[in-house]
């Protein structure tokens, strides 16, 4: 199994929907982040949680909200989903010692 | 804010020759680590390489190492022997600060 494990893979949704996207970690680490991938503009911070009751907006958090039920879940909502926000979609985890992310596999996601 | 700025959309490379792709950084602490990762068309982030502020040496894995010139705030990937399968996107990225730059595409001609 995949260290970090994002779900689902792909999604297609409509506008105005509601829409979450999950990931769980087995690495243990603290820290804990969602970042989209746009064309041309690299990964863009999101949200980010360094412990279960940490949670900090990131550079482009707007139209997002995320949950962190637990040290190994971090999960982020699109409360009503809209065609910019087509986007490849990952979460990362860290922990405070070793430097680096691990990466999840990423969510595809399109808004029609 | 700190910023990560890499300058080269695209880039190519004959196979077996080296490359280098750049990565500049803004900052004022002193301590601070920089990273590049590897997205093949796969689609996933790969860890490749890491340079601590401290570090007396350039770091290096393999056919990878940083061209570090902290005096110039810039940390640049170079890539020895390419092969095909180094065609991919590059990012460079900050720790502590969480951005990543926009990303270079290399590719690999054979």
């Amino acid at each position: 199994d995949a260290d970090v494990t994002q779900t689902p893979r792909n999604r297609i949704t409509k506008t105005g929907k509601r829409i979450m996207l999950e990931c769980s970690q087995t690495k243990g680490h603290d820290r804990m982040y969602w970042y989209r991938q746009d064309p041309g503009l690299g990964l863009r911070l999101i949200y980010y949680s360094f412990d279960v009751k940490d949670i900090n907006k990131g550079e482009i958090s707007d139209g997002y909200s995320v949950s962190r039920q637990a040290q190994a879940k971090f999960s982020l909502s699109l409360e009503s989903a809209i065609p910019n926000q087509t986007a490849l979609y990952f979460c990362a985890t860290s922990d405070r010692v070793n430097y680096g992310y691990t990466f999840g596999s990423g969510t595809r996601l399109t808004v029609v | 804010a700190q910023k990560i700025t890499q300058t080269q959309p695209g880039m190519f490379v004959q196979e077996k020759e080296a490359v280098t792709l750049d990565c500049t950084y803004d900052t004022s602490d002193p301590s601070y680590g920089l990273f590049w990762y590897k997205q093949p068309s796969s689609g996933e982030m790969i860890f490749l390489i890491y340079q601590g502020s401290y570090d007396q040496q350039n770091a290096t894995e393999g056919r990878y190492s940083l061209n570090f010139q902290k005096a110039r705030k810039s940390a640049n990937l170079v890539i020895s022997a390419s092969q095909l399968g180094d065609s991919a996107m590059y990012f460079c990225a900050m720790w502590g600060d969480m951005r990543f730059g926009a990303g270079t595409r290399l590719t690999v001609k054979p």
